[in-house]
């Protein structure tokens, strides 16, 4: 089992360029989380994804920011018009339910820079 | 809004003495308690959890413990090795998706 693979692992871009960062979920799993982890502090919830279906995006901001999963191919979480402020390291998580009775289990991240 | 607050935000132990992580939770409904080791450059991997219907749970040098009155829980580690050295992170969820984060505690084990 491949667990959570997310990619790239380091990506960088400058103002006011846009941001694509891709989870596949671990199989069998089809319920994922996006969260969002600044320097020194923890992970802050964004977005709750299932196929083709956006659950919960209250921790998502409104504007320039959004997610997908689609059926087919990983979920994805696209920054438009990054700014400094958006540098942080995203992670993505996935379970079998959403039930918040399944563990969620993380990939290894994507560390934005912005420069 | 639920918050999750964690202490200490370092520790320094010796190699072979015991650590203990402590939270706090403020939402009442809150009812289970992830902790995630976190080595650098990797993601977050869960190490135990515990549900609001137990009072402590351990896993070989690993053990929870949940008071729910005083909305406290802690992770202890006994015998630490240095391979126990990363950042250690609580979370409390009310029994759905959305997991509130600790800070973090970045645990050091001293050779």
């Amino acid at each position: 089992n491949a667990g959570v693979m997310q990619n790239p692992r380091h990506l960088v871009r400058r103002r006011g360029q846009e941001a694509r960062l891709r989870c596949s979920p671990m199989k069998g799993h089809s319920h994922v989380y996006w969260y969002r982890q600044l320097p020194e502090e923890g992970l802050k919830f964004m977005v709750y994804l299932q196929k083709e279906n956006i659950i919960d995006e209250s921790g998502m901001p409104k504007e320039r920011f959004s997610a997908e999963f689609p059926k087919e191919g990983p979920s994805i979480l696209r920054i438009q018009q990054v700014v400094r402020g958006d540098s942080a390291a995203y992670f993505c998580a996935s379970s079998t339910s959403g039930l918040g009775v399944d563990e969620q289990y993380f990939g290894p991240g994507t560390r934005l820079t912005v420069t | 809004g639920e918050n999750v607050e964690q202490h200490p935000s370092t520790l320094s132990v010796q190699e072979g003495d015991s650590a203990v992580i402590k939270c706090t939770y403020s939402d009442s409904a809150s009812n289970y308690f992830p902790w995630y080791k976190q080595e650098l450059g990797k993601g977050p991997q869960l190490i135990i959890d515990i549900r609001s219907n137990v009072g402590e749970k351990k896993d070989q040098r690993i053990a929870v413990t949940l008071n729910k009155t005083a909305k406290h829980f802690s992770l202890h580690i006994t015998e630490t090795q240095p391979e126990d050295s990363a950042v250690y992170f609580c979370a409390a969820s009310g029994g759905t998706y959305k997991y509130i984060f600790g800070t973090g505690t970045r645990l050091k084990v001293l050779a």
